[in-house]
């Protein structure tokens, strides 16, 4: 049981460049949420997935795009990166709706710098 | 929209001593939950401790425990007998009740122990 998973660990980007954050959990949640995380400012969301086959947009979600290609997986596409993005980057997911499954799980972080 | 605050950017305690680390947040929701999550140099978030707000039982989870006072919408992450691996950044979190169950962070605590 790996959890929550994403990949690649650390990234570096030109500026226009575009690159997709892959995202994948094993423990059959509905939810999923993209998050970044810049010094000072704690996390904030960029888009979720309440379930599959929905997205929704987050506090922060100019200059991404997500894809939620199944109940595990759920990707955040960069089209043309700038260094405004530079950030740690996560993914979690939770249980959904009902149950008490609140909890989000977070994946280990991409770091990402575009230059 | 709701906000979550954290008004210590640091805090240190010595090793086996008591550390309280302070979080308030504005909401006009009744039912909601409330995370802290710990952050170590790893990167990796890590669940401390959950409260639902429906509950007036403060939660408890080893040597960490929670003050909750809903109605001044206060908190706080008391660690006892703290240990040298309690070093991290401490997010306070906030969930509404059903929903899309995003969380809203407080930009973090960042905790030193001392031996």
């Amino acid at each position: 049981n790996a959890g929550v998973t994403q990949t690649p660990k650390f990234q570096v980007l030109k500026t226009g460049q575009s690159m997709t954050l892959q995202c994948a959990q094993d423990m059959n949640h509905n939810s999923m949420y993209w998050y970044r995380q810049d010094p000072g400012m704690g996390l904030r969301l960029i888009y979720y997935s309440a379930s599959e086959g929905t997205t929704d947009k987050g506090e922060v979600p100019n200059g991404y795009n997500v894809s939620r290609l199944n109940k595990r997986e759920f990707s955040l596409r960069l089209e043309s990166a700038a260094p405004s993005q530079t950030s740690v980057y996560f993914c979690a997911s939770s249980g959904g709706k009902g149950g008490g499954r609140v909890e989000q799980f977070f994946g280990p972080g991409t770091r990402l710098t575009v230059l | 929209a709701q906000t979550v605050t954290q008004s210590q950017p640091e805090m240190s305690v010595q090793e086996a001593e008591t550390v309280t680390l302070s979080c308030t947040y504005d909401t006009s929701e009744s039912d909601y939950y409330l995370f802290w999550y710990k952050q170590p140099p790893s990167r990796q978030m890590i669940l401390v401790i959950r409260q639902e707000a429906y509950k007036q039982q403060n939660a408890t989870e080893n040597r960490f425990s929670v003050n909750f006072q809903k109605a001044a919408k206060s908190f706080s992450l008391k660690i006892s007998d703290s240990q040298l691996g309690d070093a991290a950044m401490y997010f306070c979190a906030y969930q509404r009740q059903g929903g899309s169950e995003k969380l809203v962070f407080g930009k973090g605590t960042k905790l030193t122990v001392n031996p």
